[in-house]
């Protein structure tokens, strides 16, 4: 309905694997962002990409590596998770307008169902 | 089908005055609801929570309250202010952590 998907959407591995979550947007937006939504906690934006480019990196952990081959895809690949890395992982897709005569411009965002990990 | 709804797309209030922005959920099951402000090619930011055992919480100029009965909750900001100018997500999750996001109101505080 929101068109982004992702898979999988269930992921149980190991701290020794090495797994990718796959986001796919069919919304001709322009950016996509990878979340972490850990139980109870608020959202942490992860990354952030625009036309491509990423353009955020929140203090995010090298075992995380995002991936944007083109504006419709997304990727995160995992390797040597720990525990706590066990989350529900959220795409969203957006299209970023340009700044409007008021200074202020929006976009609306839409998620992906996300993808839940587990981390033995 | 919504689980989640923001039925206003846009909201325009005169600054100094109180914004209201409005959430309706279906599903029972949610139990921790959560507002995220949004600005233009940013992520969104956590702003404020409830649990479902309590129908207030306040934090500085935002206060959600949360009516079970009608599932129905409401973020208030007051005064509001220039900077106050984004889009407003609203958000529940069920025992199960899964979430689920409103689309989103426009607010326009007005000079």
């Amino acid at each position: 309905e929101t068109g982004v998907t992702q898979t999988p959407r269930h992921l149980v591995m190991g701290m020794t694997n090495k797994k990718s979550l796959k986001c796919e947007q069919h919304l001709g937006h322009n950016a996509m962002y990878w979340y972490k939504q850990s139980a109870k906690k608020p959202l942490e934006l992860m990354f952030v990409y625009n036309f491509k480019e990423q353009t955020e990196n929140n203090s995010v952990p090298s075992r995380f590596s995002p991936e944007c081959p083109n504006s419709s895809h997304l990727f995160l690949h995992l390797h040597t998770l720990q525990p706590e890395d066990s989350a529900l992982y959220l795409c969203a897709s957006s299209q970023v307008l340009g700044t409007g005569a008021e200074g202020v411009s929006t976009d609306t965002q839409y998620f992906g169902p996300g993808t839940r990990l587990t981390v033995l | 089908d919504q689980q989640v709804k923001q039925n206003s797309p846009s909201l325009s209030v005169q600054e100094g005055r109180i914004s209201i922005l409005n959430c309706d959920y279906t599903n029972s099951m949610f139990d921790y609801f959560l507002w995220y402000k949004k600005y233009p090619a940013e992520g969104p930011t956590f702003l404020i929570s409830i649990s479902s055992i309590k129908d207030k919480n306040e934090d500085g100029r935002f206060t959600v309250f949360l009516n079970k009965s009608a599932k129905h909750l409401s973020l208030h900001i007051v005064p509001s202010q220039p900077g106050d100018s984004a889009v407003y997500f609203c958000a529940a999750s069920d025992r199960d952590d899964k979430i689920i996001f409103g689309k989103g109101t426009r607010l326009h505080i007005l000079p």
